[in-house]
């Protein structure tokens, strides 16, 4: 079973607007974590948010925020005010269990976003 | 931030013939190295999780004999890729994490794309 969900292959936004990216995970676990990561056509990855499954607030970090669902087991990524620069991959992704330095880290299919001006 | 490194960046070799990459955590300690991979429009998949000092745990379909990793300290880790076939031409990214830094995040380096000709 499939355990992170992008159901958008691509999206087109046009600049300053605002963009939200879903994402919808499948875990028995309590205690897991999700993630964003954006990939630019240069292949590096990086690291966006971070939300835990117990922080009771949305994570947010300048422009993006990540609205957290839990009953719904969704993970949606928020970007405001898109930007040029923002055009690129962007995965979803889940830890389960409980942290370790050895928890490994799943990825959804991703979502091709593009910015036009 | 916790910076990780892959050497080299890109490399072309001929079928049947073995290619080494490596994965350097250049500010920190290392205690867990995850290797990935990625073919063109897709997602990563995790191919295998290595800690320092013990032998590397393999996911399910990788082939332990064809991938090798050796983690011999804690900050590098090695892939080699035992006789290369064009099947294996791939964006190839390792990451890293420890319980030193901050918890929840792994470190990922700027990959490395392979291709067998």
């Amino acid at each position: 079973a499939q355990k992170i969900t992008q159901t958008q292959p691509g999206m087109f936004v046009q600049e300053k607007e605002a963009v939200t990216l879903d994402c919808t995970y499948d875990t028995s676990d309590q205690s897991y974590g999700l993630f964003w990561y954006k990939q630019p056509s240069s292949g590096e990855m990086i690291f966006l948010i971070y939300q835990g499954s117990y922080d009771e607030q949305n994570a947010t970090e300048g422009r993006y925020s990540l609205n957290f669902q839990k009953a719904r087991k969704s993970a949606n990524l928020v970007i405001s005010a898109s930007q040029l620069g923002d055009s690129a991959m962007y995965f979803c992704a889940m830890r389960e269990g409980r942290y370790s330095s050895a928890s490994k880290i799943i990825f959804g299919s991703g979502t091709r976003l593009s910015i036009r001006p | 931030g916790a910076v990780v490194s892959q050497h080299p960046s890109w490399v072309i070799c001929k079928s049947g013939t073995s290619v080494k990459i490596e994965c350097r955590s250049l500010d920190f300690q290392a205690t867990t190295m995850f290797w990935y991979r990625q073919f063109p429009k897709q997602s990563l998949m995790l191919m295998a999780t290595s800690n320092e000092g013990s032998k590397a745990t393999y996911e399910q379909g990788v082939e332990k004999d064809k991938f090798l990793i050796n983690h011999a300290s804690l900050t590098l880790s090695t892939l080699t890729v035992t006789s290369a076939h064009p099947e294996d031409s791939s964006f190839y990214i390792c990451s890293a994490s420890s319980a030193g830094v901050v918890v929840y995040e792994q470190f990922f380096g700027p990959g490395t794309r392979l291709t067998v000709l």
